[in-house]
Order: C-alpha cells, then structure tokens, then sequence
C-alpha cells in the first residue's frame, strides 16, 4: 500500500478554518484518498474520500492536488468537536482490499 | 453511535489467559473487520471477515483467531496473552461490496467504541 505522511499535530483556533495536509507521492492511479477521524475515547469514523477532483460533504472538503500527490483536509469552521487524530489513507481499489491502514494522523487541537 | 456493538468494554486477565472479544455488527451490513490500536504501534488492522468466510489477514499473530457467525456477530479469541497484548481492540463493520460503484469505492467502515484489554 502506499503511504502517507501526515504533520504529527496541528493548532487551531476555535472557530476558524484548518488545513490538514497529507503527502502521498507514491499514490497509484487506483488509490482513493480517504480520511477518518478519531475523537477522543471513541472508534474512527469516516469523514471523507476522493480520487482526483475535490470533494465537499457536511463535514469538510477535500482538495487534491492535480498530480494527485497531496491532498488537504479542509474543516471549514473548527469547532471544540473537532479535535480529534485524523488519518489520511490510501485505499486501492483495484486489488478489492477494504482493510485500512492508519498511519499515525494528525492530532488537531482547538484552541477555545 | 454507530451501530456497531463491542463486548465487553473492558477486560483485565492475567498473562497466558485466553479471552473472547465479541462484535455486533450494524443492521445489513455483512462485512466485520478487527483492528488493533496500542500505544507503540497504532491502528493496526487485523482481520476481515465477509458473510461468515476471512476476507482478508493482516499483522494478526498466530495467538489470534477469529471467526464471524451465521447471524453475522464476531469474536476474536485471543490466547496465551502477553503483555504486549495490552491495546484497544476495535471492530468495524460495512456493507461491503456494496451496491453502486460509488459507494463501493467509498466503503465506510463503521467503528465500535472498542474494548479496552490489560493484561497483567
């Protein structure tokens, strides 16, 4: 699988928006990105995935870069919630596997 | 809440003993995976069972078996535990495959609220 490399923390303010960026140079043309957040003392849950264009749900939006070897999570207004680790993972779709692999994530603190 | 059930919320046991993790699935879906989250070695994923049959093995040792039920529950047995052993067991379950290529490529795993193991 190909890998990940995420900031091991980030600081927002309450309120404001964050960029969480993951680097995936050696993405293949069949990995979807997918991102899953894990609050404190809960399981992950899933937050968002794409291929190549940019994804927007109710949680936040996802930019991909063009050659596709980064990716940004985009939580549009932080809010205390939000402060949790959040994984950027590669999932190839062309060899049916649906296991994750978590990396080591990006752990968001929000600053009241 | 995610629908997805874990017993029991926390388990302490002895080194050597041998313990049975058990997972509910959500409603529908057919897919129960299980993954492992220590400190020193993160969010390892285990196992994949897929309407009863292993889907797919992970870094799980050979200490661990799992197995998935006609009524689609699962359990990991874990045995002749270590210290090391000492995690957060998680389980997840999806629908997967699922209908629709979309959602097929999306594939939300839904994670329980886990069971906390401490061997001593």
């Amino acid at each position: 699988d190909a890998k990940t490399t995420q900031p091991n923390s980030m600081e927002s303010n309450e309120e404001e928006p964050v960029h969480l960026p993951c680097n995936h140079s050696t993405i293949s043309g069949t990995d979807y990105i997918h991102w899953y957040r894990q609050l404190p003392s809960q399981g992950p849950e899933y937050v968002i995935h794409g291929l190549t264009s940019n994804v927007n749900n109710r949680m936040a939006s996802l930019a991909i870069a063009e050659d596709r070897k980064s990716s940004t999570l985009i939580l549009h207004r932080a809010t205390l919630r939000d402060a949790a680790v959040y994984y950027c993972i590669l999932r190839d779709v062309q060899t049916g596997a649906n296991n994750l692999f978590f990396g080591t994530g990006t752990r968001l603190t929000v600053i009241p | 809440d995610s629908g997805v059930t874990q017993t029991p919320k926390h388990l302490i046991t002895a080194t050597g003993q041998r313990v049975t993790l058990r997972c509910s699935p959500r409603s529908g879906d057919l897919s129960v995976y299980w993954y492992q989250q220590s400190l020193d070695q993160g969010l390892q994923f285990l196992i994949h069972y897929y309407n009863g049959e292993e889907r797919a093995k992970g870094n799980i040792l050979e200490r661990f078996s799992a197995q998935q039920f006609p009524d689609l529950h699962s359990e990991l047995n874990l045995s002749s535990l270590e210290l090391g052993d000492s995690a957060l067991y998680f389980c997840a379950s999806s629908a997967y495959p699922e209908e629709g290529f979309e959602e097929t490529q999306r594939n939300e795993q839904f994670f329980g609220p886990g069971t906390r193991l401490t061997v001593l």
